[in-house]
């Protein structure tokens, strides 16, 4: 089972500044196939970033997604107050597909 | 509008059974692979289990294997999750979600709770 590890836990920024979240594999993601979700309370995940570094469709460019192998990141540009949420990456190269254990992005 | 739907949650004692049901709309269901994932309360996202289009192929986590059986009818766009022998364990809130091959899992569902107590 591919493990995914998340950095930092939480993260607490002000609304204009830059969030970097990391995301470690334990082995190689295969095809690069790492997804981020977004998640607010009450609702449902919200598909960010595929294939590590493409954007899902309607998702701001202030959203990007990079790396490869077993180190990913994903980097939002200028925080909105709607950007503050729990974020998750996932492998679905490989079964069983896994979930990191999520950053939550606070306002500071 | 791409949308899926969950229904079937509900309060069930140890060693119980439920069936979940997940009807999707607004997209060809048949041409899609189908995921369950779950969410213990206060905690990170599971994946459950997984079946191809056309039904042939499935797959579980461990944690599973054995109690859960997921199946699907493409005549009636719905995805279905029959979980046997649940534990206080499974407490969650199932979500269906879509899979589109190699481009993650979009939408998911609102989810629908399963509590697990007696």
């Amino acid at each position: 089972e591919i493990v995914l590890t998340q950095s930092p836990g939480t993260l607490s920024l002000s609304p204009g500044e830059r969030a970097t979240l990391s995301c470690r594999a334990s082995q190689s993601v295969s095809s690069n196939y790492l997804a981020w979700y977004q998640q607010k309370p009450g609702q449902a995940p919200r598909l960010l970033i595929y294939g590590a570094s493409s954007r899902a469709t309607g998702i701001p460019d202030r959203f990007s997604g990079s790396g490869s192998g077993t180190d990913f990141t994903l980097t939002i540009s200028r925080l909105e107050p709607e950007d503050f949420a729990v974020y998750y990456c996932q492998q679905y190269g490989t079964s069983p597909y896994t979930f990191g254990q999520g950053t939550n992005l606070e306002i500071k | 509008e791409v949308q899926l739907l969950e229904s079937g949650g509900g309060l069930v004692q140890p060693g119980g059974s439920l069936r979940l049901s997940c009807v999707a709309s607004g997209f060809t269901f048949s041409n899609y692979a189908m995921n369950w994932v779950r969410q213990a309360p206060g905690k990170g996202l599971e994946w459950v289990s997984g079946i191809s289009d056309g039904g042939d192929i499935t797959d579980y986590a461990d944690s599973v294997k054995g109690r859960f059986t997921i199946s699907r009818d493409n005549s009636k766009n719905t995805l279905y999750l029959q979980m046997n022998s649940l534990r206080a364990e499974d407490t969650a809130v199932y979500y269906c979600a879509r899979g589109i091959y190699g481009s993650g899992w979009f939408p998911w569902g609102q989810g629908t709770l399963v509590t697990v107590s007696s």
